[in-house]
């Protein structure tokens, strides 16, 4: 168990349904990570958020959003969902911003049919 | 912006062998640091081992060790005594004060009984 926990495991939605994803950062950490594993793509920096604000973004969708809440667990909210958006979506946290150390959770496999 | 390139997409070792994963990558920033992370079937992302780019001593952590060649952007992972559960994915990965890290498409090792 690294610590970081996600919610849920699996998911299979239909396209253009709309799905929130949840991560809950290793205790004492402040900062957030999203990143997107698809079998194309690879692995993919969404977006960060350090202590409730974000601080970073990637290749992140215009139709995906996030936001971290203060006792800093974070949700991404992936809407309009297309056949192309499953993939594995982890959350990883880091005490400080730099990402020096990150602590990846176990990923969420998000299968949209 | 950053590149990382694992030219290697299948290894193969015997167990109690000794094997070398490659990467290159390529990056602007001159404060920036390394990763190897590791990816068994269980889909969870393990931090196997770091290298800061300031640090000219290759760091090692238990039977893996890193080669870091700075001037040719090299970042090879060795594993000695390979074991069973050494069988995964391998991911390089590189970061620098942007905060995310960028990931190369990963070496699928192989330990052969």
């Amino acid at each position: 168990d690294s610590g970081v926990t996600q919610t849920p495991k699996h998911l299979i939605t239909a396209t253009g349904q709309r799905v929130t994803l949840r991560c809950s950062p290793r205790s004492g950490d402040l900062s957030v990570y999203w990143y997107q594993q698809s079998l194309d793509q690879g692995l993919q920096f969404l977006i960060q958020y350090y202590n409730g604000e974000e601080r970073a973004k990637g290749n992140i969708l215009e139709r995906f959003s996030a936001q971290q809440f203060p006792d800093l667990h974070s949700e991404l909210n992936l809407s309009s969902l297309e056949l192309g958006d499953s993939a594995l979506y982890f959350c990883a946290s880091t005490l400080t911003p730099e990402g020096r150390r990150m602590t990846f959770g176990s990923g969420t496999r998000l299968t949209v049919v | 912006a950053q590149t990382v390139t694992q030219s290697q997409p299948e290894m193969s070792v015997q167990e109690a062998e000794t094997v070398t994963l490659s990467c290159t990558y390529d990056t602007s920033e001159s404060d920036y640091y390394l990763f190897w992370y590791k990816q068994p079937p269980s889909r969870q992302m393990i931090l196997v081992i770091r290298q800061e780019a300031y640090k000219q001593q290759n760091a090692t952590e238990n039977r893996f060790s890193v080669n870091f060649q700075k001037a040719a952007k090299s970042f090879s992972l060795k594993i000695s005594d390979s074991q069973l559960g050494d069988a995964a994915m391998y991911f390089c990965a590189c970061g620098g004060s942007n905060y995310k890290l960028t990931f190369g498409k990963g070496t699928l090792l192989t330990v052969n009984p």
